[in-house]
Order: C-alpha cells, then sequence, then structure tokens
C-alpha cells in the first residue's frame, strides 16, 4: 500500500482481556517500531524489528506486551491483560532501513474500561 | 537520560508571519534530528529532517541544527491556517549496535490565526 496501514483504528476492551493490533507496514521497507503515544505527550518507543528480528524490545513497558513480525512484513502488538494504564494510541511506523526517516500510521486509540 | 524538550506552547501567530518552534536535547552524541506534524487525532506527519549543522530548506520550512548548542529550530514563513497542529521534535541517539527509535518531545501546539 501506499502507506502504513493499522487496524482496527479504535479498540475498546475491559480491563483483564487480550487485545492484538495489527500493523501492514509500507512495502518494501525492512524496519518496523511500534510506539504508544498518551494523551498530550509524544510517542515513546516500544520496539523494533528489523525484517523478522526483534532488535530492540527496550521499551515494552512489561511482559504483559508481546510483539512479533514473524514474515518480516505484517506485525502484531499484543496486550495481555490489559489495565487502564494501557489505554493510549498505539502507532507502528516503518523505515526503509533503520538510518532513513520514519513513516507513521494513523495508530490504534486503544481505550481500556 | 536522553531528553528532548519542547516548549509546549500554545503559540499563536498571525496568518502570514514567521512561527519559531524550538527543541533542545541533552545528549551531544545524538545523530539525527526530524520534525513531525501531528493533527490531532492523526499520525505524525513528516516535515524535515536534518542530519549536519546549519539550515535546510524546504518549500516554506528551514530546520536549523547548532549541535555545539544542542538545539535544533524549525522556521514556517508564511505561516496559514492549515499549520495549525502539533509539531513534535524527534531525535535519534546514537546508542550503538542496533538503536534505531526515535525519542520525541512532547510537543508545541501551533495555532496560526486568519
Amino acid at each position: 500500500g501506499a502507506g502504513v496501514s493499522q487496524s482496527p483504528r479504535y479498540k475498546v476492551a475491559k480491563r483483564g482481556q487480550d487485545v492484538a493490533l495489527r500493523c501492514d507496514p509500507i512495502s518494501g521497507h525492512v524496519s518496523l517500531f511500534w510506539y504508544q503515544q498518551a494523551l498530550g505527550q509524544g510517542p515513546e518507543f516500544l520496539t523494533y524489528f528489523q525484517n523478522e528480528a526483534q532488535l530492540d524490545k527496550s521499551g515494552l513497558p512489561s511482559d504483559r506486551f508481546f510483539a512479533e513480525r514473524p514474515e518480516g512484513s505484517v506485525s502484531t502488538l499484543k496486550i495481555q491483560r490489559t489495565q487502564q494504564e494501557d489505554s493510549a494510541v498505539y502507532l507502528c511506523a516503518s523505515s526503509a532501513d533503520g538510518n532513513q526517516p520514519q513513516h507513521f500510521g494513523d495508530g490504534t486509540r486503544l481505550s481500556i474500561l | 537520560q536522553k531528553e528532548v524538550e519542547q516548549n509546549s506552547g500554545p503559540l499563536s501567530v498571525p496568518e502570514g508571519a514567521i512561527a519559531s518552534l524550538n527543541c533542545t536535547y541533552s545528549d551531544r552524541g545524538s545523530q539525527s534530528f526530524f520534525w513531525y506534524r501531528q493533527y490531532s487525532g492523526k499520525s505524525p506527519e513528516l516535515i524535515m529532517f536534518i542530519y549536519s549543522n546549519g539550515d535546510k530548506e524546504d518549500g516554506r520550512f528551514t530546520a536549523q541544527l547548532n549541535k555545539a548548542s544542542q538545539y535544533v529550530s524549525l522556521l514556517i514563513r508564511d505561516s496559514q491556517p492549515s499549520d495549525s497542529a502539533t509539531y513534535l521534535c524527534a531525535v535519534k541517539f546514537w546508542a550503538g549496535g542496533s538503536a534505531r527509535q526515535l525519542t520525541f518531545g512532547s510537543g508545541t501546539q501551533l495555532t496560526v490565526l486568519p
């Protein structure tokens, strides 16, 4: 596709439920990033993939957060046993390689009730 | 801790004026610098990037970098109401190895008054 595509655009879940957020990067982009953006703040780094390899997951806030990119294209961010503090916009970005500018998708707005 | 600081604003300028957005960062090992524009409820959109000291111009936008002062700015000439948005400064810090992520400031909200 022309840009980074994320789904769903909005997700509402009850506390304790598991959620899965999908990211389809720009075709051919090797690098894929997940960020979390709280209201009124800049995005904060969660994790980074180069192809299918997860090279950095230092930003994941807890072991309830898990990300994968099994075939080096589409990525899924999974949050288990969601908590209210997980409510945020989750942004995916991709770049041609790790040194090129990153382009963002429209994000998934996650609300935990 | 690596930090990126921006004045949160709001910054208001009249239509046609120059808007000046500023950003400071904490680490001298920083590699590259980016400005993103974010409309409410939308994703960050890349406006400019700059790697070397000095100015870089693209249309109405000019990015300025001063590594000695750890300072990067964005100038918007002939500001338009459509420029009203939050502007995010982002820095890629060199951490060796595979580190490639951006560290963002909290953004400056710009309003261009018609």
